[in-house]
């Protein structure tokens, strides 16, 4: 299995501000994933990170809005330009080992003031 | 199109019952099955997962049923405690490791004491 951590765990911003979210892995992964949940709903695709590459974004998410880094094999970050209170909600890093099995971190909730 | 449905929104069973979640999906391409398991202020946690040359696997008290010929699965979760209320996501995907995975939108179990 993949242990991920996140940082912060909850953010509070004002509305136009930028924030980062890292993602650290307890080993060695190919791809990160991004994805975003709100309240109670399901979990909505974001962005995929391979090490060394450009991301990939899913419709709906773009590079200018949430770029992510992926500088090796066991870091991202996931930054959100010009927040907007409708970008309140809770993001997930998420990773699979060499099997089928996904993991995911324990999330960093954002508030958008 | 949504690839993976899920049955029924919300779900009340009382301690000691059996609960029965429904899930159906779109591309019969799909191979790889998991249910994830997510308590509230926590990311999804893996809980059991088939693939489609079963029909059925049995992990502790939780029991995937699988009908290929139908496209849908149930998960089964023999002798509810009030310890497994939680959202439980279905989720797809073709059985390789490069492929995304496609998740339901949830259903809430509440187990009563």
């Amino acid at each position: 299995s993949v242990l991920l951590y996140q940082k912060p765990n909850r953010d509070i911003c004002q509305s136009g501000t930028s924030l980062k979210i890292q993602c650290v892995a307890d080993s060695q992964v190919v791809s990160m994933f991004w994805y975003q949940q709100f309240q109670e709903q399901s979990l909505m695709l974001m962005a995929t990170a391979n090490e060394g590459s450009e991301a990939t974004y899913e419709s709906g998410f773009t590079k200018d809005k949430f770029p992510i880094s992926r500088p090796n094999l066991t870091f991202s970050t996931l930054t959100v330009n010009n927040a907007r209170p409708g970008d309140s909600s809770i993001y997930f890093c998420s990773s699979r080992d060499r099997g089928l099995e996904q993991y995911f971190g324990p999330g960093t909730r954002l508030t958008v003031l | 199109q949504q690839q993976v449905r899920q049955s029924p929104q919300s779900l009340t069973v009382w301690e000691g019952e059996t609960a029965i979640l429904n899930c159906s999906y779109e591309n019969s391409a799909f191979d790889y099955f998991p249910w994830y398991q997510q308590f509230p202020g926590e990311g999804p946690a893996l809980l059991i997962a088939i693939r489609s040359v079963s029909d059925k696997k049995e992990d502790g008290g939780f029991t995937i049923f699988f009908n290929k010929r139908e496209k849908n699965l149930s998960l089964h979760i023999k002798d509810s405690q009030p310890g497994d209320s939680a959202t439980y996501f279905c989720a797809a995907s073709k059985g390789n490791n490069n492929n995304r995975i496609f998740f339901g939108d949830g259903t809430q179990l509440v187990v009563k004491p």
